[in-house]
């Protein structure tokens, strides 16, 4: 049974790199049918797409972060995880993974989401 | 980005009803669109991609339909555990975008 679980700090400091980290279980992360994802959702707000990453190392990055955002995996540990510099209240939010399918077409619908870890960027 | 608009943002129904939930695209997203329900503090679930395919494993009560730039989820007979929040989402065009969701209450 596929499962994600993310984990981190629940607090963060102003101007300080949140951290967040997904684990992944029943599934191999360097299968090729599939690529991993982070959405945040802010308090009282929508999902927000941040960006991507296939098992070849290739990434994309929401154009509203991705100046401050890294995606990155670790095969070895069967983990991807999230970067994201100079953090403000703005950030605060829930922080998902997921993964979705991807063939010859492209990327398209998540399968399988984590449960997602708040994040409160606060002095 | 595309805007995904979706509605209504909250609905009331009971146990039974026939439940429908609209999510309008602002361009065409050529029906890579999916549907998930998220119950709190749970994982969301996938319900349907491609506008109408039914994910594995999901009741046959949902379903989804897609008429040009419109999409619809349907419930036929809402069961108890099908109070949740549901969000669509657009995976043609980066970024992935998402509808504000819809929380069905009893």
């Amino acid at each position: 049974q596929m499962q994600l679980q993310e984990s981190g700090p629940g607090l963060v400091k102003p101007s300080q790199t949140l951290s967040l980290t997904c684990s992944v279980s029943g599934g191999s992360i360097s299968n090729g049918g599939y690529y991993w994802s982070w959405i945040r959702q802010h308090p009282g707000r929508g999902l927000e797409y941040i960006g991507n990453i296939y098992y070849s190392g290739s990434t994309y990055y929401n154009p509203s972060l991705k100046s401050r955002v890294t995606i990155s995996l670790d095969t070895s540990k069967n983990q991807l995880s999230l970067r994201l510099s100079s953090v403000t209240a703005a950030d605060t939010a829930v922080y998902y993974c997921a993964r979705g399918l991807s063939d010859r077409r492209g990327y398209h619908q998540f399968d399988y989401w984590g449960q997602g870890t708040l994040v409160t960027v606060s002095s | 980005d595309v805007q995904m608009t979706q509605s209504p943002s909250t609905l009331s129904a009971s146990v039974g009803d026939r439940v429908t939930i609209t999510c309008r695209a602002s361009q065409s997203i050529s029906g890579y669109l999916a549907w998930y329900q998220h119950r709190p503090g749970k994982a969301p679930k996938l319900l349907i991609y491609e506008a109408s395919s039914l994910q594995s494993g999901v009741p046959s009560r949902f379903s989804g339909s897609e008429s040009g730039t419109g999409f619809t989820l349907t419930i036929s007979s809402l069961q108890p555990d099908d109070f949740a929040t549901y969000y669509c989402h657009q995976y043609n065009h980066y970024p992935w975008t998402f509808g504000q969701g819809t929380k069905v209450e009893i």
